[in-house]
């Protein structure tokens, strides 16, 4: 399978725990995004990069969550102190380059105790 | 910020009917997407769309751009019980960044 790969699918935390996720992108592609989906919602942007280049940042993403491509291959997004408000899906998406489509990955689903 | 308006919110239809969803917005998009979302899993590309005007159709989908920009639709044709998810409209900007609306949630009967 040659699509975009996340890990873990679930997460489980209790409230005021770290949480770290994986995002591997389709190999080819240079642009690699982040995005929070709540029930009923669509997916939220909230950061983008350009290879290893962090280009955009949401005002959703608070000081607490930080996204990393050190190597401009894979991503990590990790969330510090975590709250209830932070329980939702976390979409990753990759593309090949400007105005083209993204795909995305299944997602992990974080839910805060 | 951009909004996109889709509807309608949710659809109930019988199988072999067709189904048309739309999305507007007050701003101007460069792309528009429509995606398809199945429970638990992350959006699905069906059709990406890239000048005013332009339609275009995969299999039993058809989408179009509209001319000034700010809306598309998607129109599904002979409905299956396989087409039952969520489907998503979504507007690309000019920094990269992907506006979706709040989602059309299709049910079909068979």
């Amino acid at each position: 399978d040659t699509g975009v790969s996340q890990d873990p699918r679930h997460k489980i935390t209790k409230r005021g725990q770290n949480v770290t996720f994986r995002c591997d992108p389709i190999s080819e592609h240079n642009r690699l995004y982040w995005y929070r989906q709540t029930l009923g919602q669509g997916p939220e942007f909230l950061t983008y990069f350009q290879n290893e280049a962090q280009l955009e940042k949401s005002r959703l993403l608070s000081d607490r969550f930080s996204a990393e491509r050190p190597k401009g291959s894979f991503s990590t997004l990790e969330i510090q102190r975590t709250e209830q408000g932070d329980s939702a899906m976390y979409l990753c998406a990759s593309s090949q380059g400007f105005n083209q489509p993204q795909h995305f990955g299944d997602g992990t689903r974080l839910s805060i105790l | 910020g951009q909004q996109l308006n889709q509807s309608p919110q949710s659809m109930f239809i019988q199988e072999g009917e067709d189904v048309s969803m739309n999305c507007t917005s007050s701003s101007i998009f460069n792309t528009w997407l429509w995606y398809k979302q199945d429970p638990g899993e992350g959006p699905v590309l069906l059709i990406a769309l890239y000048k005013a005007g332009e339609l275009t159709s995969n299999g039993r989908l058809t989408a179009q751009f509209g001319i000034t920009r700010k809306d598309s639709f998607l129109n599904i044709s002979a409905s299956i019980p396989s087409d039952v998810g969520i489907y998503f409209c979504a507007g690309l900007l000019n920094n990269n960044d992907m506006r979706f609306g709040a989602g059309t949630r299709l049910t079909v009967k068979p």
